[in-house]
């Protein structure tokens, strides 16, 4: 089974911008969930979407956006870029989202913003 | 409020002797316990997880991870290090009530370094 990708790997912009990033999840995964990595912060959720809906929300700014499709596969939006954006952002997927399931990740999006 | 505490940053341990990393957390109820491990450019990969019942919880790569509940701690232990075991490691937790949710809190990480 193919693992979780994501689209593209290394993005770089510039301040006011904004990005959307994509992440496939694996076959039969409907739950999908995406993560900010960075050196000062760590990892931290951003958001989860499960059948096309977002089920479950950080503590970010409505800046940060994001769909779930049909087939799964979910995007996000970051709009009016900042330089504290620059990050690794992971997305995550497992079959339902519950209980004690294993979240596997991506590769990650590197977003450096200038 | 659910959290995670990793108390090293560096772990160094020479290559074959046995390496611990730390974690204590702090949930609301039971937790469901999570080891990933992140290699230079890699998202992470998960090793093993604690769910209920026996303590000591196998995982990949001849890891292995003992859960105290007295102690709020989940430490990833390995009898014997490798030089490719050198990653950057997280522990993270999930309250067992949080259904409908199925977001992870992280700790934030420790650095291990297989010295060859």
């Amino acid at each position: 089974k193919a693992g979780v990708t994501q689209t593209p790997r290394y993005l770089i912009k510039t301040r006011g911008q904004q990005v959307t990033l994509s992440c496939s999840p694996i076959s039969g995964h409907r739950s999908v969930s995406w993560y900010q990595q960075t050196p000062g912060q760590g990892l931290q959720f951003l958001f989860e979407y499960f059948s096309e809906t977002q089920r479950n929300k950080g503590n970010f700014p409505g800046r940060f956006s994001g769909r779930q499709f049909s087939n799964s596969r979910s995007e996000m939006n970051v709009s009016t870029l900042e330089l504290g954006d620059s990050a690794l952002y992971l997305c995550a997927s497992s079959l339902g989202g519950q209980g004690a399931e294993t979240q596997y990740f991506g590769p990650g999006t590197r977003l450096l913003v200038l | 409020a659910q959290s995670v505490a990793q108390p090293e940053d560096q772990v160094n341990v020479a290559e074959g002797n046995p390496l611990t990393v730390k974690c204590t957390y702090s949930v609301s109820g039971n937790p469901y316990l999570f080891w990933y491990v992140q290699y230079p450019n890699r998202g992470l990969q998960f090793l093993l997880k604690y769910i209920t019942g026996d303590n000591l919880v196998k995982g990949s790569y001849g890891f292995e991870a003992e859960f105290n509940k007295s102690q709020t701690s989940f430490h990833l232990k390995k009898p014997s290090a490798l030089v490719s075991d050198s990653a950057l490691y997280f522990c993270a937790v999930r309250a067992t009530y949080q259904t409908g949710a199925n977001n992870l809190f992280f700790g934030t990480g420790t650095r291990l370094t297989v010295i060859p």
